[in-house]
């Protein structure tokens, strides 16, 4: 059981470039979400899913979009990256409402 | 969301508990306490949550206050690994999916001492 598996854990692009981060749970968990946590900030949320099929924003969304065709994958793509994106990236699942949320180890971004 | 208030930072000696407050003066009746810890910015760890009783778990103690404003972690016997941003977060239960998501703080950096 690996918990929430996150890749790349470090990436630099260019301005313009775009990318896609991975995030995988093999918890059967419903919901997953990506948090991005600015130097010396909390996490704030970008997307969130409730299953398979559904997304939804979360309170940071501009410039990347989410997609949820499996339960266990819910990949974050970065469409024209910018220097603001520079941050790190968390991934997290849960069972279900009410349920722990478990984060992944993260994934470090720069934009250079 | 309730918004929660802890202090910027705090020291603990080795060996000794580590009392780690929080206010959420405007927490409602369906928000839950919780608690989680991120160690030299690895993804955050949960350690715990309740209502409105106190909860314990092997990893700590939370203490909730009757009226619910404020809280206290609690770890019993705080080790050097122990030193991280903790952070204390409302969440609200149930309802639409929005409301799984956990709103962060800049929580406490908690160091704990040789």
């Amino acid at each position: 059981n690996a918990g929430v598996t996150q890749t790349p854990k470090f990436q630099v692009l260019k301005t313009g470039q775009s990318m896609t981060l991975q995030c995988a749970q093999d918890m059967n968990h419903e919901y997953m979400s990506w948090y991005r946590q600015d130097p010396g900030m909390g996490l704030r949320l970008i997307h969130y899913s409730v299953g398979a099929g559904i997304t939804d924003q979360g309170e940071v969304p501009n410039g990347y979009n989410v997609s949820r065709s499996t339960t266990e994958d819910f990949p974050l793509r970065l469409l024209s990256a910018a220097p603001s994106q520079t941050s790190v990236y968390f991934c997290a699942s849960n069972e279900g409402s009410g349920n722990t949320i478990y984060f992944g180890e993260g994934s470090w971004l720069t934009v250079v | 969301d309730a918004k929660t208030t802890q202090p910027t930072s705090m020291d603990c000696a080795e060996g000794r508990a580590a009392n780690l407050p929080c206010n959420h003066s405007t927490i409602s009746g369906n928000e839950y306490v919780y608690w989680y810890r991120q160690i030299h910015s690895q993804g955050p760890q949960y350690i715990i949550h309740g209502l409105k009783n106190n909860e314990t778990n092997e990893m700590a103690s939370l203490i909730i206050t009757e009226d619910r404003k404020s809280s206290t972690l609690i770890l019993p016997h705080a080790t050097l690994r122990d030193t991280a941003v903790y952070y204390c977060i409302v969440r609200k239960l149930g309802g639409q999916g929005g409301s799984e998501k956990l709103v962060f703080g800049k929580g406490t950096k908690l160091t704990v001492n040789p």
